[in-house]
Order: C-alpha cells, then sequence, then structure tokens
C-alpha cells in the first residue's frame, strides 16, 4: 500500500500569514488522486481539495494544492483563526486508500 | 445538503462485535455514482479506512481489516452499517461515516462518534 507523509506535524502561524502543508508518498499517486481534508474536533471532516489541485464546492480559493507524481502541496493563503485545525492528505490511486497521518496547524 | 450521522454503542467489550449505522439525510443513498464508507481515527492517530459499499451491493475492503468486516446497505432506512468482530482495544476509535464519488475522494462526512473497547 501507498504509505503518505506529512510534514511538518505541527505549524504555527500568524493571521495574515501562508501555511505550506506537504505530503509525501511512497510511490507514484496514480492520475494524481489525492484529496486533501480538514478536520476539527467534534465536527465532520470537509473536503478541501481532491484530485490534487481542485477545490471542492464552497472552499475559498485561498484553499489551493498541487504537486504530482509523489509530492504534493496544500496551500492556505490568508489564515485566519477558523483555518485552526488537523489536515489530512489522502490518496485515492490505488486500493487501499491510504492517508497520511496529518498536519495540525495553530493560529498564534 | 446533504447530512450523514453515525449511531450505535458508545463501548463495547473485548471479543465482541462492533456495530454501527451511518443515516442518511437529504439525499438518496440509492445512487450508483457514490459509494458510501467507513473510516475510523484511534486516539491520537491518523485516519484509517476501513471500506466503501455501493447501494448494489458492491464492496471493497481494507485488506487489513477484511477478516473481520461487514458492511451493508439498507435503501428502503437510507441506512448503511457497519460490523467488525472479535474487538481488542486497538479497535478503539472515532469511527466515521461518509460518502464518496464512486472510488474516489470523500464528499461528505458525519461528525464521528467514539467506539470505546474496554471491559
Amino acid at each position: 500500500e501507498i504509505v503518505l507523509t506529512q510534514s511538518p506535524g505541527t505549524l504555527s502561524l500568524s493571521p495574515g500569514e501562508r501555511a505550506t502543508l506537504s505530503c509525501r508518498a511512497s510511490q507514484t499517486v496514480n492520475n494524481r488522486y489525492l484529496a486533501w481534508y480538514q478536520l476539527n474536533p467534534g465536527q465532520a471532516p470537509r473536503l478541501l481539495i481532491y484530485g490534487a489541485s481542485s477545490r471542492a464546492t464552497g472552499i475559498p480559493d485561498r484553499f489551493s494544492g498541487s504537486g504530482s507524481g509523489t509530492d504534493f502541496t496544500l496551500t492556505i493563503r490568508r489564515l485566519g483563526p477558523e483555518d485552526s485545525a488537523v489536515y489530512y492528505c489522502q490518496q485515492y490511486g490505488s486500493s487501499p486508500d491510504t492517508f497520511g497521518q496529518g498536519t495540525r496547524l495553530e493560529i498564534k | 445538503q446533504l447530512q450523514l450521522q453515525e449511531s450505535g454503542p458508545g463501548l463495547v467489550k473485548p471479543s465482541e462485535t462492533l456495530s454501527l449505522t451511518c443515516t442518511v439525510y437529504g439525499g438518496s443513498i440509492s445512487s450508483s455514482s457514490y459509494y458510501w464508507g467507513w473510516i475510523r481515527q484511534p486516539p491520537g492517530k491518523g485516519l484509517e479506512w476501513i471500506g466503501s459499499i455501493s447501494y448494489t451491493g458492491s464492496i471493497d475492503y481494507n485488506p487489513s481489516l477484511k477478516s473481520r468486516v461487514t458492511m451493508s446497505v439498507d435503501t428502503s432506512n437510507s441506512q448503511f452499517s457497519l460490523r467488525l468482530s472479535s474487538v481488542t482495544a486497538a479497535d478503539t476509535a472515532v469511527y466515521y461515516c461518509a460518502r464518496r464519488l464512486a472510488t474516489y475522494y470523500y464528499q461528505y462526512w458525519g461528525q464521528g462518534t467514539l467506539v470505546t473497547v474496554s471491559s
């Protein structure tokens, strides 16, 4: 199975800054089938990005995804307090689906 | 807006079977475009895909759990279910149900339900 490694483990930034989250795969992710999710305790996880770079419905353009092959990035511009969460990448190009271990984003 | 709600016991004894149900509101469970899945998150750990099922009963399970997992769909009640047998403390987790587009990404998730395995 494909192992996804996310970095950094924790990111602490100030409002208005830009966050760059990395997701590296142990093998090529077919067809750029990579998604990003935002998780907050007690809330339903939210799909942010699919197909490596397509924003899900209702996701502001502050969120962008890029990458291919084994290296993918989620970028969040103009950070606000509401962006404090844990972010996970998921590859769905090869079975079984796998998720990264998550990056915790803290807004100072 | 589609909503999903997990339900089931919050405490299960070791060696017993964990049973959860997900009810779908605001949309049809009987669509060939979607699969219905289960994902879990043990305390302090990342997400783990458990399996997915279509309304026709087409199923895909994570090989690491396949021997213990059973999933089913009840279209008349807009529900799908998960059964995980012979549970141990390692199965303690928040269990999420979700709708996925075919065998791709998960579009909508439930809020999750914590299941603790303990005697």
